[in-house]
């Protein structure tokens, strides 16, 4: 049974360019969360979902950054006109159980956007 | 306690010492309070995941318990070992899971 997975695990862009990343959970996982670590901090969430649907996006900042997870595929979390700061490692979670419940997380190992 | 916050922020220990650290977290709206080690160049694994008041856990020589009437988690090592050394992560949940900054331990030979 394969972990989660995360890919790529290092894209570089240029300012004012896309970043897509990409995660697909652990068999059977059904629930998604993202995480963004920028250097020198701890994990901040970012956003929750459920296949198709977007449970709790409040740590997402409002503009340039999007997240999906489609009844089929994998989670993207799409950043457009990339800026310096958004410079951080981005990790993907997954769970067994939904919100209201105690289910663990298994995390990917991590995409690392550098803007340049 | 709006976040959650842990102490302290970094440990150094020698290889025997026990050691414990705190996880403080907002005591309103709970669900539960995972505690993940967190290796360097490695992903967060858990460890615990606790929801009762007065939980008590334990996995090897890590143990951990639970007060959640007023909002604390303490994470204890006994006789630590250099591969101890990791950050642990403790994290809320009140809804999304919210994490800590984590305590960096690091245990010298």
């Amino acid at each position: 049974n394969a972990g989660v997975m995360q890919n790529p695990r290092h894209l570089v862009r240029r300012r004012g360019q896309e970043a897509r990343l990409r995660c697909s959970p652990m068999k059977g996982h059904s629930h998604v969360y993202w995480y963004r670590q920028l250097p020198e901090e701890g994990l901040k969430f970012m956003v929750y979902l459920q296949k198709e649907n977007i449970i709790d996006e409040s740590g997402m900042p409002k503009e340039r950054f999007s997240a999906e997870f489609p009844k089929e595929g994998p989670s993207i979390l799409r950043i457009q006109q990339v800026v310096r700061g958004d410079s951080a490692a981005y990790f993907c979670a997954s769970s067994r159980q939904g919100e209201s419940n105690t289910g663990e997380l298994f995390f990917g190992e991590g995409s690392r956007l550098t803007v340049l | 306690i709006l976040n959650v916050e842990q102490s302290p922020q970094s440990l150094h220990v020698q290889e025997g010492d026990s050691t414990n650290f705190t996880c403080s977290f907002p005591s309103s709206n709970f669900y539960a309070l995972h505690w993940y080690r967190w290796e360097t160049a490695k992903s967060p694994e858990a460890l615990f995941v606790m929801t009762l008041n007065g939980d008590e856990k334990k996995k090897g020589r890590i143990s951990a318990t639970l007060n959640t009437k007023e909002g604390y988690s303490y994470l204890y090592i006994k006789g630590s070992q250099p591969e101890d050394s990791a950050t642990y992560l403790c994290a809320s949940k009140g809804g999304k899971l919210i994490f800590g900054q984590g305590t960096e331990l690091s245990v010298k030979p």
